[in-house]
């Protein structure tokens, strides 16, 4: 089955720089991506996806990139703010596939 | 539409008592599902439905657990008898489902955070 692993498990930035937080991947048939964030109390909601025939892909300041060679696919976030601050979860599947395996999450802490 | 709905937020309740936890999907949504979190094992799929139907329930933990989904808009997971181990947040989560527009974008309830003592 899939394995998704994620780094790092903590990331702390200060306001305004940038966080990247990678994951990868076990299941070449995975082709489907998304990003969720969790706020304290909250469940978590997607901030961006991204399909295996597009290499990045960006909203705002965040940002998604894939390698689906190498198997590994990226967050970023550029000029950080504190409501940045959550734990954000990387997730795979196959598309239109119901089963999403998540990483173990990464908790980004943006330090005013 | 107020989301997806989860009741109850806070569940305390003694080891060997039986604990429902309900959820009402998003209108229009056909794929529901159960997740449970914990610090050591993250976010766990536990079971899905799709059009009310159970698809997939091989990550629910042991004959303990058992979900329903009566209709199109209700769904519960219920643990009889409960244990310590037990205690996590359970997420309920909504999809289009297949064939549907954004058909595999999962949103999620808050949660209901069960403690069993």
């Amino acid at each position: 089955g899939e394995n998704v692993e994620q780094h790092p498990s903590t990331l702390s930035v200060q306001e305004g720089d940038s966080a990247v937080i990678k994951c990868t991947y076990s299941d070449s048939a995975s082709n489907y991506f998304p990003w969720y964030k969790q706020e304290l109390g909250k469940g978590p909601q997607l901030i961006i996806d991204i399909r295996s025939n597009v290499g990045e892909k960006k909203d705002q300041r965040i940002a998604v990139t894939l390698n689906k060679t190498a198997k590994h696919f990226s967050l970023h976030i550029t000029e950080t703010q504190p409501e940045d601050s959550a734990v954000y979860f990387c997730a795979a599947s196959e598309d239109y596939g119901q089963n999403f395996v998540f990483g173990p999450g990464t908790r980004l802490s943006v330090l005013p | 539409d107020a989301g997806v709905i989860q009741s109850p937020r806070h569940e305390v309740t003694e080891m060997g008592q039986e604990v429902t936890l309900r959820c009402k999907p998003i209108s229009g949504h056909n794929s529901l599902f159960w997740y449970r979190q914990t610090m050591m094992r993250g976010l766990e799929l536990l079971i899905y439905f799709n059009n009310n139907v159970p698809i997939d329930d091989s990550g629910m933990p042991e004959d303990r657990f058992s979900a329903k989904m009566p209709n199109a808009s209700f769904s519960t997971l219920k643990i009889q008898p409960s244990e310590p181990r037990d205690s996590a947040v359970y997420f309920c989560a909504t999809s289009p489902g297949q064939g549907f527009s954004g058909a595999n974008v999962l949103t999620f309830g808050a949660g209901s955070r069960l403690t069993v003592l």
